[in-house]
């Protein structure tokens, strides 16, 4: 099993709503990551989690919210978001945080937040 | 900051044609740079290119890692309209854990 997969694919919600996007990957890494990207900009990270514990936080906003349960499963929590969240939110898993290998993306959810 | 640039953005040939991508970066401890291909969904690997494999090569297309002027080039030969897409390159500080992306160059391939 080589791929990262990601539920839901599409998602729309409402403002007030609260929602999580699940990624999950059977390749035995221990680093996942979630990106978001814009229409026609590159993916900007949000989360890097490293062996089940976050490293990296590039100071997203609190409504985002990451939960790595186990080394398998990466969620990203969603509350109270703003239609400029609209995005496309990629994860992505590599075989450890120091590792030479490259960054597997998962097929991503599009977001639309009304 | 580790900064990475892209040139160009936009790019339109036709069928058969060669095409160069360049991508140029700033980096402390380079650790690896990346070249993705992005059509409608996610970003899927290219090539990973470091100090140690500066160059690769997969059927038409191929890349080069300059590491003295701190860039890279991504070339496909007899371009195809599958090769439609956005190319996006990635750097890697060696104790980041994290990719910094370029804002990619869209290739278009006419018939």
């Amino acid at each position: 099993d080589t791929e990262v997969t990601q539920t839901p694919k599409h998602l729309v919600m409402g403002m007030t709503n609260k929602k999580s996007l699940k990624c999950e990957q059977h390749m035995g890494h221990r680093a996942m990551y979630w990106y978001k990207q814009k229409a026609k900009k590159p993916p900007e990270l949000m989360f890097v989690y490293s062996y089940e514990k976050l490293s990296i936080n590039e100071s997203v906003p609190s409504r985002f919210s990451p939960e790595c349960p186990n080394s398998s499963l990466l969620n990203l929590h969603l509350h109270a978001l703003q239609p400029e969240d609209s995005a496309l939110y990629l994860c992505a898993s590599r075989l450890g945080p120091g590792s030479s290998d490259t960054q597997y993306f998962g097929p991503g959810t599009r977001l639309t937040v009304l | 900051e580790d900064k990475v640039v892209q040139s160009p953005l936009s790019l339109v040939v036709h069928e058969g044609d060669t095409v160069t991508l360049n991508c140029s970066y700033e980096v402390t401890n380079f650790r690896s740079l990346l070249w993705y291909k992005q059509e409608k969904k996610a970003p899927t690997f290219l090539f990973m290119l470091t100090s140690s494999g500066i160059e690769k090569k997969s059927g038409r297309l191929s890349s080069i890692l300059d590491k003295k002027e701190l860039s890279s080039i991504l070339n496909i030969t007899a371009t195809q309209t599958g090769d439609s897409a956005i190319y996006l390159c990635a750097v890697e500080a060696r104790y980041g854990n994290k990719l910094v992306f370029g804002a990619g160059t869209i290739l278009r391939v006419k018939s």
